[in-house]
């Protein structure tokens, strides 16, 4: 079946720092994968997306590019501001489960001056 | 604006209560979803539906029962028999396909007393 696996957090950094946040996933045929964000009490956003090997998704200075022979989706941004503490999502679909979302744990990010 | 809207953003639930959960989405698509929310265990699929009328169950379907009478409405009944209710529940919709986004509600938390 699938899967996605991210790396625990809390993830603690200062401002402009740079961000990593690792994701794989495990899954057969051609997923799409996904990064969503939640801020604190509130629903999913879509970050970024791609929907095949080697694509880059790129949104407000966050980036993944789609590793088909690593299977990995790993979230990266340069320099990390504040407001972007928040809980980050790896997430994938998949041909045969149609639109449906598998879901990694979650990653809490912190940003401190 | 088009989106998903949930109601109410926080509910309370006696022991032995059935409650129902409002999803409702303007955005004209086929496929609705409900999750549910406990810390450190990401998103779990509770019900999807592709199409009016028709619904399947998710991964942790049980104690809960959604009805798919409208293309924009897609509310979800917490009945007695869910052992362990307390949890934030989101409801997302999306277009059918594995290479579309999901779009998220704010949520609602349910609370046990």
């Amino acid at each position: 079946g699938n899967s996605v696996t991210q790396m625990e957090g809390p993830v603690t950094l200062s401002e402009e720092a740079f961000l990593t946040i690792n994701c794989t996933y495990t899954a057969t045929g051609y997923p799409s994968l996904f990064w969503y964000v939640q801020y604190p009490g509130e629903g999913l956003q879509l970050l970024l997306k791609a929907t095949k090997a080697d694509d880059k998704g790129s949104n407000k200075g966050f980036e993944a590019t789609y590793r088909k022979e690593t299977t990995s989706f790993h979230l990266e941004k340069g320099s990390v501001q504040v407001s972007d503490s928040a809980v980050y999502f790896c997430a994938l679909t998949n041909t045969g489960t149609a639109s449906k979302l598998t879901f990694g744990t979650g990653t809490r990010l912190q940003v401190t001056l | 604006d088009g989106g998903i809207t949930q109601s109410p953003k926080y509910l309370f639930r006696k022991e032995g209560q059935n409650v129902t959960l409002s999803c409702e989405q303007n955005l004209n698509h086929d496929a609705m979803y409900w999750y549910r929310q406990d810390p450190g265990q990401g998103l779990r699929l509770i019900y999807y539906s592709q199409i009016v009328n028709d619904f399947q169950k998710g991964d942790i379907a049980e104690g809960y029962s959604v009805s798919r009478e409208k293309k924009e409405s897609f509310p979800l009944t917490v009945t007695s028999a869910q052992k362990n209710p307390t949890a934030f529940y989101l409801c997302a919709s999306s277009q059918e396909g594995a290479r579309t986004e999901a779009f998220f509600g704010q949520g609602t938390r349910l609370t046990v007393v």
